[in-house]
């Protein structure tokens, strides 16, 4: 199994583009979850998904956040427009069941200039 | 950008001495926790985990502690390895918190020659 898979490895972009960063989870992991760290707060939760259904987007910063999952190997962090402030490492974990087995991406390291 | 982030908590040890890592967590009542270890560049990668009816558990070269009088955990390392360096997290399942896991701040092992 290739495990976690997220593109791109790294973005840099102009404040107000839209980005967008993709996932693709462990083949029968029906949960996902992207995750942002930043050395100010760490690993935070932003959204997860189960069986393709967001369950639990409290961890959303914002209304220029969202997240799609069209399907069960598939899934889109969207941010627009873009600001300095969302610079980071983005991940993207699955797990199959819950919390055990979580396996994480490599991540997404976004810079907003 | 981000103005100045956190320092964290660093532990230097000589190759082949023991390690161990604390971790104090928030909520009484979490019944999970995992210990995960990243590497720079790279996502967090579970090394060991421990239920709540326990309060140790070994694995190959590592041991997790919970106290849950005073809801603490730690994670040892024995005969600690070059490799071992990196950033270690502990997270929690708290009750009510669905497959979410809250992760601490970390701490930082650096292995000296």
């Amino acid at each position: 199994d290739a495990g976690v898979i997220q593109s791109p490895r790294h973005e840099v972009t102009e404040m107000g583009q839209e980005v967008t960063l993709r996932c693709k989870p462990i083949s029968g992991h029906d949960y996902l979850f992207w995750y942002r760290q930043t050395m100010m707060r760490g690993l935070e939760l932003l959204i997860y998904f189960n069986n393709n259904v967001p369950i639990d987007d409290s961890g959303m910063p914002e209304d220029r956040f969202s997240a799609k999952m069209p399907n069960a190997s598939f899934s889109t962090l969207k941010i627009q427009p873009s600001e300095p402030r969302d610079s980071a490492v983005y991940f993207c974990a699955s797990t199959p069941d819950g919390v055990d087995g979580y396996t994480f991406g490599s991540g997404t390291r976004l810079t907003v200039v | 950008g981000e103005s100045v982030g956190l320092h964290l908590p660093t532990l230097s040890v000589q190759e082949g001495d023991n390690s161990i890592i604390n971790c104090a967590y928030s909520n009484s009542a979490s019944d999970y926790f995992i210990w995960y270890k990243q590497e720079s560049g790279k996502g967090p990668q579970f090394i060991i985990d421990i239920r709540s009816n326990m309060d140790k558990r070994q694995g190959q070269r590592v041991t997790v502690l919970l106290n849950k009088t005073v809801k603490h955990l730690s994670l040892q390392i024995a005969a600690t390895q070059p490799g071992d360096s990196a950033v270690y997290f502990c997270a929690e399942n708290p009750p009510g918190g669905g497959n979410k896991l809250t992760f601490g701040t970390g701490t930082q092992l650096k292995v000296e020659l």
